[in-house]
């Protein structure tokens, strides 16, 4: 079983819709977690990142931590053509710095 | 400026070839990475540096060999390559391995075909 499960999709959506992504986990050592967007052909480009359960927000993007069930979201307000990429959950452990163990990713395509 | 630059965008070689990738950033992060990424797969951690130091090392085969010259740059030069290693090679960097910041910038990539 992997230590990072995400939905790899395709996920499509019309324009305007609410997106949400998931990824669950099985390391409880998992204390710093990070969304990433990669358009095609390009490097990840950070989204957001938290290190708490809880909500975080930026703009139209929310970040969820659930750590309890070792759950964590990210949400897409008013998805936009241009939020068409594949997202890609990360998380690593305290102790373990400079690995991040990241989810398969998820391709979203929002149409207009 | 969160921005990392990678140098080539492409590239293609053969298998006999050397040749190096270049990464740079201008961030004041202290810690770097490479990473392969395949088709329609998560980056896959290769290299990490800390303060100029190699701090980890994925068991990377020896036809890659990493070299961090000071704290902006970070070069991986390529020897013997097989068709098998095309990919895009990723570099990132994050503020430092001491410091508690887990979050990686990455850079766009270099596409590397070998023939």
């Amino acid at each position: 079983q992997k230590e990072v499960e995400q939905d790899p999709g395709p996920l499509s959506v019309p324009e305007g819709a609410i997106v949400s992504l998931n990824c669950t986990y099985s390391n409880s050592a998992f204390q710093y977690f990070m969304w990433y967007r990669q358009y095609s052909r390009k490097g990840p480009e950070l989204l957001m990142y938290t290190y708490s359960s809880g909500n975080k927000e930026d703009g139209r993007f929310t970040a969820q931590v659930d750590k309890s069930s070792k759950y964590i979201s990210l949400f897409i307000r008013d998805s936009q053509p241009s939020d068409s990429a594949t997202y890609l959950c990360a998380m690593s452990v305290r102790t373990n710095a400079g690995k991040s163990t990241f989810g398969d990713g998820t391709t979203l395509t929002v149409k207009p | 400026d969160t921005e990392v630059t990678q140098t080539p965008k492409h590239l293609v070689m053969g298998m006999t070839n050397k040749k190096s990738l270049k990464c740079e950033q201008h961030m004041g992060h202290r810690a770097m990475y490479w990473y392969k990424q395949k088709a329609k797969k998560p980056p896959e951690l290769m290299f990490v540096y800390s303060y100029e130091k190699l701090s980890i090392n994925e068991s990377v085969p020896s036809r890659f060999s990493p070299e961090c010259p000071n704290s902006s740059l970070l070069n991986l030069h390529l020897h013997a390559l097989q068709p098998e290693d095309s990919a895009l090679y990723l570099c990132a960097s994050s503020q430092s391995l001491a410091v508690l910041s887990y979050e990686q910038y990455f850079g766009p990539g270099t596409r590397l075909t070998v023939t």
